[in-house]
């Protein structure tokens, strides 16, 4: 069983729309959970990061981190074309980013 | 914004062949990390260094080698490149937000070894 398991979609949605983004994770030892974003022929960047429980939220995006349930989402809202990217998740042990695990990425395609 | 920068983006080479995949950054960064990236699996680090002159291998293993001879600049190599080293390399640094998990990536170099 992997560590970190991401359904990769394809996810397409219509503009404007609500899209959950999520993961499941198998070690209750995570304490730092990323979410990056990687458009076709780029690098990841670093979307949100969470530390242990709680939600956090930039603009139109939110991070939620259930540690009681190893389940970690990401929730944009009013989504737009310029969203249409491949979204990872990761996470780390101990906040370094030598153990990082990722998951596989889940494609999303946000229509007009 | 990021700066740290990969070349070649692309290379198509046969079997056999030296290849040497630069990477540098201008952030000053400690921590550089090469990672590989293959369609339907997840990005798996290859090669990670603290500093100048120390590195050490990654979770999966790669018969490539790299070098840390400058804090900016830290280049992969693979002496003899097969059909199974086909792949996306991305590399990355991190800095003082290191415990965040931010790590900056360039924008790859997807080789294909023929």
């Amino acid at each position: 069983q992997k560590e970190v398991e991401q359904d990769p979609g394809p996810l397409s949605v219509p503009e404007g729309a609500i899209v959950s983004l999520n993961c499941t994770y198998s070690n209750s030892a995570f304490q730092y959970f990323m979410w990056y974003r990687q458009y076709s022929r780029k690098g990841p960047e670093l979307l949100m990061y969470t530390y242990s429980s709680g939600n956090k939220e930039d603009g139109r995006f939110t991070a939620q981190v259930d540690k009681s349930s190893k389940y970690i989402s990401l929730f944009i809202r009013d989504s737009q074309p310029s969203d249409s990217a491949t979204y990872l998740c990761a996470m780390s042990y101990a906040g370094n980013n030598r153990k990082l695990i990722w998951g596989l990425g889940t494609s999303l395609a946000v229509n007009p | 914004e990021a700066d740290i920068y990969q070349t070649p983006r692309y290379l198509v080479i046969g079997t056999g062949k030296k290849i040497t995949l630069e990477c540098s950054q201008t952030m000053g960064h400690d921590k550089m990390y090469w990672y590989q990236q293959d369609p339907g699996m997840e990005l798996h680090l290859i090669h990670y260094s603290y500093g100048v002159n120390s590195t050490e291998k990654g979770d999966l293993s790669s018969e490539s080698t790299v070098s840390r001879i400058r804090t900016e600049h830290f280049p992969l190599t693979l002496e003899s490149a097969r059909p199974s080293h086909t792949s996306q390399y991305l590399c990355a640094s991190s800095g003082p937000r290191d415990h965040t998990g931010e790590l900056f990536f360039g924008e790859g170099s997807r080789l294909t070894v023929l």
